[in-house]
């Protein structure tokens, strides 16, 4: 069965940092990987998809890179704003229609 | 545009008493739709999937179940809550396809069983 580990599962910066967040799976054999935001008590919001063919994918401050052969994926956030606080889940999707996330890191970017 | 609504967004319910969330779709067809739990502080754990009206795959054993009576209407219930079914309820869709394909949540239900 698939596993998705997180890492840290906590990151307090200070405002105007770059900063990397890292997810790692154990099965290779993906479709794609995304990246969510979840704020408190709320529902997740995607912020970026890659497919298994591609390296990275960006979005205004953030860029996802995908290493599918090592079963690795970060998210780069640059210049980092306390909007950015929240909680970062990634989710991989495999055979069957299935999504397995992580336990997501939970960001404090401080004023 | 496609929309996806849950409900209810709160929920209280006592040991032993039934459970019916409902989660729709607007603006697809025919989509995945999928039940999540997130337990607190920890990740989300898949429950039941499905592909079509009345095809529900379950992921884990528990004491929950899950109907798709319409194409774009995802049910979970219990006939007897316990303690240990408190979470946050997340239900998802994504259209049929394979790597270019996103998924999109609900804004989740909370539920307390007391």
């Amino acid at each position: 069965k698939q596993e998705v580990t997180q890492i840290p599962a906590a990151l307090s910066v200070p405002e105007g940092e770059n900063l990397v967040l890292n997810c790692s799976f154990t099965d290779s054999a993906i479709y794609n990987l995304q990246w969510f935001r979840q704020d408190p008590g709320k529902g997740l919001t995607s912020l970026l998809l890659i497919q298994s063919s591609q390296r990275e994918q960006t979005s205004g401050r953030l860029n996802a890179s995908l290493d599918k052969s090592s079963g690795r994926s970060t998210l780069y956030i640059a210049a980092s704003q306390p909007g950015d606080s929240a909680t970062y889940l990634c989710a991989v999707r495999g055979n069957f229609n299935k999504f397995y996330f992580g336990s997501g890191t939970k960001l404090n970017v401080k004023p | 545009s496609q929309t996806i609504h849950q409900w209810p967004a709160t929920l209280v319910q006592p040991v032993g008493s039934p459970l019916s969330l409902e989660c729709t779709v607007e603006g697809t067809s025919n989509p995945n739709l999928y039940w999540y739990r997130q337990a607190a502080g920890r990740g989300l754990q898949l429950l039941f999937y499905s592909v079509g009206i009345g095809q529900i795959s379950s992921e884990v054993p528990q004491n929950l179940s899950a109907s798709r009576p319409q194409d774009r209407q995802f049910i979970l219930s219990s006939k007897k809550l316990l303690l240990s079914d408190s979470g946050f309820y997340l239900c998802a869709w994504r259209e049929k396809g394979q790597g270019t394909v996103e998924a999109f949540f609900g804004q989740g239900t909370r539920l307390t069983v007391v």
